[in-house]
């Protein structure tokens, strides 16, 4: 299948900090999801990204859509504990229906 | 917004036996859902796509006859692990595609898996 790679693997910053990660892929995506994942729990979708170029803003998380369509970047700013879990993206083909998952960001938020 | 549940979250059985986990779409009909496993600090792993109405579509390396999958209604995909083992043991998430347009994909909270 499809392999997203996620960046960072993990990130330990400090409380008010902004945090900057990042997917990528080897093929061309028609839509880019973002997820936050706590322990035990499923993952909770965040932004949905449909067309190239887009920059999309939910509070203090924005997210774009890679020019290329190979690529999309998440960020967070003035960070906060309640931000500690892992980040996923995910990305659907065109014309495909199933969506292939990053391999995940795990974010520390130091108080 | 849309909400998937799973019955049951946690599950404890013995080896050999079935179980079943439940996925509903709550509050939208979803033709597509999809089944996920997931192991501790690992990405999601698909496992199969279900499609309300006709069979099931597994990914390389997953058994179908080790889970089977029903997807009965719109809002119903039901997985069933048949004689589970201690490999069995995981976390099984379900998603739900919501069918607005362009699509997008909501998941439940999942179903911890120990098979003792």
């Amino acid at each position: 299948g499809q392999q997203l790679n996620q960046s960072p693997q993990s990130m330990f910053i400090q409380e008010g900090e902004d945090v900057s990660m990042n997917c990528t892929s080897s093929s061309i995506f028609n839509t880019w999801l973002w997820y936050k994942q706590d322990p035990g729990e499923g993952p909770v979708l965040l932004i949905a990204l449909y067309k190239a170029g887009e920059l999309t803003s939910n509070g203090r998380l924005t997210a774009q859509f890679g020019i290329t369509r190979k690529d999309s970047f998440l960020n967070i700013s003035a960070s906060i504990p309640s931000d500690v879990g892992i980040y996923f993206c995910a990305g659907q083909l065109r014309g495909g229906n199933q969506f292939y998952f990053g391999t995940g960001t795990s974010l520390t938020v130091i108080p | 917004g849309a909400v998937v549940s799973q019955h049951p979250s946690w599950v404890i059985c013995k080896s050999g036996t079935s179980v079943k986990i439940e996925c509903r779409s709550l509050d939208f009909q979803a033709t597509t859902m999809f089944w996920y496993r997931q192991f501790p600090k690992q990405s999601l792993m698909l496992m199969a796509t279900s499609n309300e109405g006709s069979k099931a579509t597994y990914e390389q390396g997953v058994e179908k006859d080790k889970f089977l999958i029903n997807h009965a209604s719109l809002t119903l995909s039901t997985l069933t692990v048949t004689s589970a083992h201690p490999e069995d043991s995981s976390f099984y998430i379900c998603s739900a595609v919501y069918p607005a347009g362009v699509e997008t994909q909501y998941f439940g909270p999942g179903t911890r898996l120990l098979v003792l």
